[in-house]
């Protein structure tokens, strides 16, 4: 079992549609990082969490640290928002630095207009 | 704010042959990680740097694989002889700090070895 798990794997929403992505990680964490990948391969930080929740635009992230469980929310969905979203954790307090992520599988999703 | 840089953002080469990526971090970061992106996997962290130091490289291919940051900013990551399984994305990172700070990413090297 990895110890962080994505789901859905892949996702498909019609444009204006409210999204989630869920995480679900096994392991003890200092913080949660929400990436987004394009599909030219660059990646962009989201979010980093390590409690409550945290919003930018359309974007919302949740973490509950007692059931190890995060999720990304996307409001009012976009053709543009097509991407792979990808959750990662970060243990530093564990041994191991900020970049030291493990992460998990992405989920794609596709935005159709 | 300018963001990670990274060069070449493509590039093609046969098997044996070497190549050389570049990165230049944010201005300011100390900390610089390389990942290594195969096709439909997540990324694996190869090496990060603390200025001009190696942090961790304990999963680089040191046998074929070396990268260096001399001067403690940009960063070049080198392959020689390559293989065609290191096809894949190079990703490079910087944050502010080793335990601390948010992580920003550069576009990506794609490569292809054929």
């Amino acid at each position: 079992k990895n110890e962080v798990e994505q789901s859905p794997q892949n996702l498909t929403a019609q444009e204006g549609e409210f999204i989630t992505i869920n995480c679900s990680y096994s392991v003890g964490i200092s913080a949660l990082h929400w990436l987004q990948q394009h599909p030219g391969g660059g990646i962009v930080s989201l979010f980093m969490l390590s409690s409550g929740k945290k919003k930018h635009g359309r974007l919302i992230a949740t973490i509950n640290i007692q059931e190890k469980h995060s999720s990304l929310h996307i409001t009012a969905s976009h053709p543009r928002d097509s991407a792979v979203y990808i959750c990662a954790v970060s243990r530093p307090r564990y041994g191991g630095s900020q970049g030291n992520l493990i992460f998990g599988k992405g989920t794609k999703l596709s935005v159709k207009p | 704010e300018a963001g990670v840089a990274q060069s070449p953002r493509y590039k093609i080469i046969e098997k044996r042959q070497s190549v050389a990526f570049w990165c230049n971090p944010i201005s300011g970061h100390a900390t610089l990680y390389w990942y290594q992106q195969i096709l439909g996997q997540g990324p694996k962290l190869l090496i990060q740097f603390q200025n001009n130091g190696v942090v961790d490289d304990s999963q680089l291919p040191k046998d074929r694989f070396s990268a260096e940051r001399l001067k403690g900013v940009d960063s070049t990551l080198k392959i020689q002889p390559a293989k065609l399984e290191d096809s894949a994305v190079y990703l490079c990172a910087s944050s502010s700090g080793l335990y601390t700070g948010e992580l920003f990413f550069g576009e990506g090297s794609r490569l292809t070895v054929l």
